[in-house]
């Protein structure tokens, strides 16, 4: 079956540059989360979704971030005005309800490079 | 500081040898996750573990969670290059719901 699915999977941006990374998530899962993976580190929260409501935006690092999911399926990151500390992978992955336990299934990550 | 540290950060063996890798953390987690992640690809699910003392296992994988839910292990016999990868452990902080928060990763290398 089809699990998450992130695009595009590399984006080379120049400093200044606005970026919309999109994930779509398994069909039927409620909650949707994005993460930041810096080089060699591991992954770091950055916002939750259960549906199309935004309950956690704490981990977003400015607020040149932006995300939504309007219609409580495909997830928009937006970032304005990139900076060389943006080039990290962005992880999205979804799960089926929103128990703190619940599985989380990840995408393969957008590599964004920050020039 | 991170929440969960994870150690050694890297770690080169040759096929066959036993290693195990460490999660700390000076809080409790109600449920602690291991994944792999390979390059290029996000973070698999290899196990949770819930309750304090519970040991699972995964083939030749063998995962702990320590008494008092602070610090878990991975432990993992007769290595194999198809086990070189980034392993990472996660759980939910007790404050924040949902979320998961990732120690650093341990990079593991198994050399034929």
């Amino acid at each position: 079956g089809a699990g998450v699915s992130q695009s595009p999977r590399y984006k080379v941006a120049k400093r200044g540059q606005d970026v919309a990374l999109r994930c779509d998530p398994i069909s039927g899962h409620v909650s949707l989360f994005w993460y930041q993976q810096a080089l060699g580190q591991g992954p770091e929260f950055l916002t939750y979704f259960q549906n199309e409501a935004q309950l956690d935006k704490s981990g977003l690092p400015s607020d040149r971030f932006f995300a939504e999911r309007p219609e409580g399926s495909v997830s928009t990151l937006k970032i304005q005005r990139t900076q060389q500390e943006d080039s990290a992978v962005y992880l999205c992955a979804s799960s089926l309800i929103r128990t703190g336990a619940e599985t989380q299934y990840f995408g393969p990550g957008t590599r964004l490079l920050v020039l | 500081t991170q929440l969960l540290e994870q150690s050694p950060q890297f770690l080169s063996i040759q096929e066959g040898e036993n290693l195990t890798v460490y999660c700390n953390s000076s809080s409790v987690f109600s449920s602690l996750q291991w994944y792999r992640q390979e390059p290029g690809e996000g973070p698999v699910l290899l196990v949770t573990v819930v309750t304090g003392g519970e040991v699972k296992k995964l083939k030749r994988l063998t995962f702990q969670f320590g008494d008092a839910r602070k610090d878990s292990s991975l432990h993992i016999t007769a290595a194999q290059p198809g086990d070189t990868g980034l392993y990472l452990c996660a759980g939910p902080p007790s404050n924040a719901g949902n979320m998961l928060t990732f120690g650093g990763g341990t990079r593991l290398m198994v050399k034929p």
